[in-house]
């Protein structure tokens, strides 16, 4: 299987600092790359996502980096805020398996006050 | 815009009894659905892609006679966990990819199942 390999799994940031997530994949033909936000015991919210005809894309606070010859992007949180604190992931897909999304495994941010 | 929700959002269930879970697309049409499974503090499984009209799509591992899926109309699908087990009880979620979205997928808020 595909995989999608997410880090840190676990960050802690102080309130007004950038929270940074890193994701590196291996399959060349991935084409998309989303961004989600769970918070405990809901669904995935998607954040912002990512093609990889452009190498960043901001959307308010976040902002995702996409380095296509290094196989890897991240997702940057500005301003980071104790409503933040989720877990996030990242994921990936690509026209050869439908659109079925490879998750990475998840990053723990908490954000204190 | 696009929401999705399911029902029921949490179920207790006896041991060998079936349980039913639906999953609506509310303000847009999904041609294709996705049912994932999620244990604690872990990421998502995927489980089955279920396209409207046709057979569900199972992943390796996933027995597709126990977890029955079917896409009724291009905003339900509904999986129904057959002759449930302890070890079937997870946090289910299903999501819905946009028609012509381009891989645009949006989650439901997840139905919690309990197997006692």
């Amino acid at each position: 299987q595909q995989q999608v390999k997410q880090s840190p799994q676990s960050l802690i940031v102080q309130k007004g600092g950038i929270s940074i997530i890193n994701c590196a994949y291996e399959n060349t033909a991935f084409d998309y790359f989303p961004w989600y936000q769970q918070f405990p015991g809901k669904g995935p919210a998607l954040l912002i996502a990512i093609r990889p005809d452009v190498s960043e894309k901001k959307e308010g606070r976040f902002t995702i980096s996409f380095n296509k010859s290094a196989k890897q992007f991240s997702l940057h949180i500005m301003d980071s805020q104790p409503g933040d604190s989720a877990t996030y992931f990242c994921a990936a897909a690509d026209k050869t398996s439908g659109s079925r999304l490879t998750f990475g495994e998840g990053t723990q941010l908490t954000v204190n006050p | 815009g696009a929401v999705v929700s399911q029902h029921p959002s949490w179920v207790i269930c006896k041991s060998g009894t079936s349980v039913k879970i639906e999953c609506r697309s509310l303000d847009f049409q999904a041609t294709t659905m996705f049912w994932y499974r999620q244990f604690p503090k872990q990421s998502l499984m995927l489980m089955a892609t279920s396209n409207e009209g046709s057979k569900a799509t199972y992943e390796q591992g996933v027995e597709k006679d126990k977890f029955l899926i079917n896409h009724a109309s291009l905003t339900l699908s509904t999986l129904t966990v057959t002759s449930a087990h302890p070890e079937d009880s997870s946090f289910y979620i299903c999501s819905a990819e946009i028609a012509g979205g381009f891989y645009e997928q949006y989650f439901g808020p997840g139905t919690r199942l309990t197997v006692t």
